[in-house]
């Protein structure tokens, strides 16, 4: 049973440019979140996929947008990037956003962006 | 904005000896869940505990919540070098499943 799968691992891009990074949910999974984390800090939300719509947000500028397809995969895209963009993206699946609240969540390893 | 904030930020201790840290948060929860992060890479689940649960055990891993604080610990017991990591705790609204992470508590167990 293959768990949370993110491509790619590394990537180095330039300011102003557009990335797109991907992930795959765990087996039965149908939720995914997205978080940024950047060097020294914990995790901060971006938004979060269900039923292929945006269903919750965090405080991140509309640059950051993404998709979920209806294999439940999903993709963060961050147009005009910026240095301060720099940090390691997580991916998170779990089944059943409306379900009972305090499902764990798991992560996939993270796609490390460098911005330069 | 972080949600929670894990005391201390850094723990250095003997292998052997147990290590506890502490997370607060601000807001109501539904849960509070605590992870570890090996090197930079992905994060592990380690234990959840609802906000109606006082304490939790798993193997060497004791978790205690206190609503009336907003503060929940982490007790690892007989640690191991292998428990180098950082470990954050995360809480859960009640709806919607999203998270909030605190700064992490960064262990270092000295074999």
């Amino acid at each position: 049973d293959a768990g949370v799968t993110q491509s790619p691992t590394h990537l180095i891009k330039t300011r102003g440019q557009q990335v797109t990074l991907r992930c795959s949910p765990k087996s039965g999974h149908d939720t995914v979140s997205w978080y940024q984390q950047a060097l020294g800090q914990g995790p901060q939300f971006i938004f979060q996929y269900y039923e292929e719509e945006e269903r919750q947000r965090g405080n991140f500028p509309d640059r950051f947008s993404g998709h979920q397809f209806p294999n439940y995969s999903s993709e963060l895209n961050v147009n005009a990037l910026l240095l301060g963009d720099s940090a390691l993206y997580l991916c998170a699946s779990l089944r059943g956003i409306g379900l009972v609240a305090g499902v764990t969540q798991y992560f996939g390893p993270g796609t490390r962006l460098t911005v330069l | 904005s972080q949600q929670g904030e894990e005391d201390p930020q850094a723990l250095s201790i003997q292998e052997g000896e147990n290590a506890t840290m502490n997370c607060s948060y601000k807001t109501s929860i539904n849960n509070l869940q605590w992870y570890r992060q090996n090197s930079g890479r992905g994060l592990v689940h380690l234990i959840l505990i609802r906000s109606n649960e006082r304490e939790k055990h798993s193997g060497r891993l004791r978790v205690t919540l206190d609503t009336s604080k907003k503060s929940s610990s982490l007790l690892i017991t007989a640690s191991r070098a292998a428990d180098t990591a950082s470990y954050f705790c995360a809480t859960g609204r009640k709806t919607g499943n999203q998270f909030y992470f605190g700064t992490g508590t960064s262990l270092t167990v000295i074999p």
